[in-house]
């Protein structure tokens, strides 16, 4: 099945860093959407993004839908350790399937 | 209070055992989902609905059946479970068709030996 290509896979931070994370894919999707998943939980949507260029932010975090329609990327700033978690990307393919990435785990070190 | 119901939240079978994952939510959503989460590869939607007795194949429909009896209830079968079935599973729904705010269940850990 298609899958985004999402990356880094994970990465180990020190508090107060920023944070960036991008998902790519070979098709063009009309809306980006960045979730977060902790430990013991189903993911929670953080940000979507529904034009092309468009920029979104959510208190500290801020995500752009590409130009091309084939990226999207999230940025985290000031870390803080509650930012901990597994973070993916979705993209919407028409209306009704969504099509995620391979998820980028997030710590963050106090 | 606002959720997304799945039963069991952790299950071990043998293979070929008939199983079903309950999924049920409280909030009237028209859009209900499955999907499976295996490391390195992220969440994979099984099957969609619409609304009640409209269903369609996500990416990775092979061994699994859905219906949609009830707008609440969407059951997850797998007639013949096998060991590459073993995943993680989540249910989500979400108002309206194509509406990104997805709410997802807790969760169902499923181990088939």
């Amino acid at each position: 099945g298609q899958q985004l290509n999402q990356s880094p896979q994970s990465m180990f931070i020190q508090e107060g860093e920023d944070v960036s994370m991008n998902c790519t894919s070979s098709s063009i999707f009309n809306t980006w959407l960045w979730y977060k998943q902790e430990p013991g939980e189903g993911p929670v949507l953080l940000i979507a993004l529904y034009k092309a260029g468009e920029l979104t932010s959510n208190g500290r975090l801020t995500a752009q839908f590409g130009i091309t329609r084939k990226d999207s990327f999230l940025n985290i700033s000031a870390s803080i350790p509650s930012d901990v978690g597994i973070y993916f990307c979705a993209g919407r393919a028409g209306t009704y399937k969504y099509i995620f990435g391979t998820g980028t785990r997030l710590k963050v070190l106090a | 209070e606002a959720q997304v119901t799945q039963n069991p939240r952790y299950l071990i079978t043998v293979t070929g055992k008939k199983l079903t994952v309950t999924c049920s939510q409280n909030m009237n959503h028209e859009y209900m989902s499955w999907y499976r989460q295996d490391p390195g590869l992220g969440l994979r939607q099984i099957y969609y609905s619409m609304n009640v007795e409209v269903t369609d194949k996500g990416d990775v429909p092979e061994g699994y059946k859905v219906s949609r009896k009830e707008k609440r209830n969407f059951p997850l079968i797998l007639e013949s479970p096998s060991p590459n079935q073993t995943s993680l599973y989540f249910c989500a729904s979400s108002l309206l068709a194509g509406q990104s705010e997805q709410f997802f269940g807790p969760g169902t850990r499923l181990t088939v030996l």
